[in-house]
């Protein structure tokens, strides 16, 4: 069936250092989102990509889609203790609800 | 706060019980799930309404039925559970249109213990 790999598992990062996630799938996507997952917390959105080779920007984060549409990556500049969090891809591979498929998740942790 | 609520935050149940998981959204959506989230694994999709009929059901085990009596209230009936089923289970909504799943507004979650 349908996956999208997301790696890596983990990354630890001293405050400051930049931070990338990528996420593969091995069907061409419809579209791609993030989400974040605070400690304890539940996954809460970040954004939305659709065009092939899309790059949005939200203040220190830039996100990617491919040119093929199977591919993406989160970076993150300068990383803060705030960044702290699991950071989710989850890709579209459209038709009926639910074709929304989550990759394993970044965990992201941040030395001060 | 997110217009999704759960309830209970932590449940805690034996293998013969048998409990309710409640959603709620305030948020007007058209599309409401259930989702899954044990340690190591993807977030793994269980249930999909739409407009109240239930779209999706990813092979999940009969000891669990959703029930969705409207578009704003999901809910997810337990029994004879495995501890294998302990997990974060979260419920999202999201405005669905012409099958493009939406940005998914999630709940705290459940947090659920079998003994």
């Amino acid at each position: 069936g349908q996956q999208v790999m997301q790696i890596p598992q983990y990354q630890h990062v001293q405050e400051g250092e930049d931070f990338t996630t990528y996420c593969n799938s091995s069907t061409t996507l419809s579209n791609i989102q993030w989400y974040k997952q605070r400690p304890g917390g539940h996954p809460v959105f970040l954004i939305q990509l659709v065009k092939s080779g899309e790059v949005k920007k939200q203040k220190r984060l830039t996100f990617q889609f491919g040119e093929a549409k199977k591919n993406s990556s989160l970076h993150i500049t300068a990383t803060q203790t705030t960044d702290v969090g699991t950071y989710f891809c989850a890709g579209g591979y459209g038709g009926s609800q639910g074709n929304l498929i989550f990759g394993k998740g970044t965990k992201l942790s941040v030395k001060p | 706060e997110t217009g999704v609520t759960q309830t209970p935050r932590h449940l805690v149940m034996g293998m013969t019980n048998k409990k309710s998981l409640k959603c709620e959204q305030h948020l007007g959506h058209n599309a409401m799930y259930w989702y899954k989230q044990s340690a190591k694994k993807p977030l793994e999709l269980m249930f999909v309404y739409s407009l109240e009929e239930r779209v999706e059901n990813n092979s999940v085990p009969s000891r669990f039925s959703p029930e969705c009596p409207n578009s704003s209230h999901l809910f997810l009936h337990l029994h004879t559970l495995q501890p294998e089923d302990s997990a974060l289970y979260l419920c999202a909504s999201s405005q669905e249109s012409f099958g493009n799943t939406g940005e998914l507004f999630f709940g705290e979650g459940s947090r659920l213990t079998v003994l």
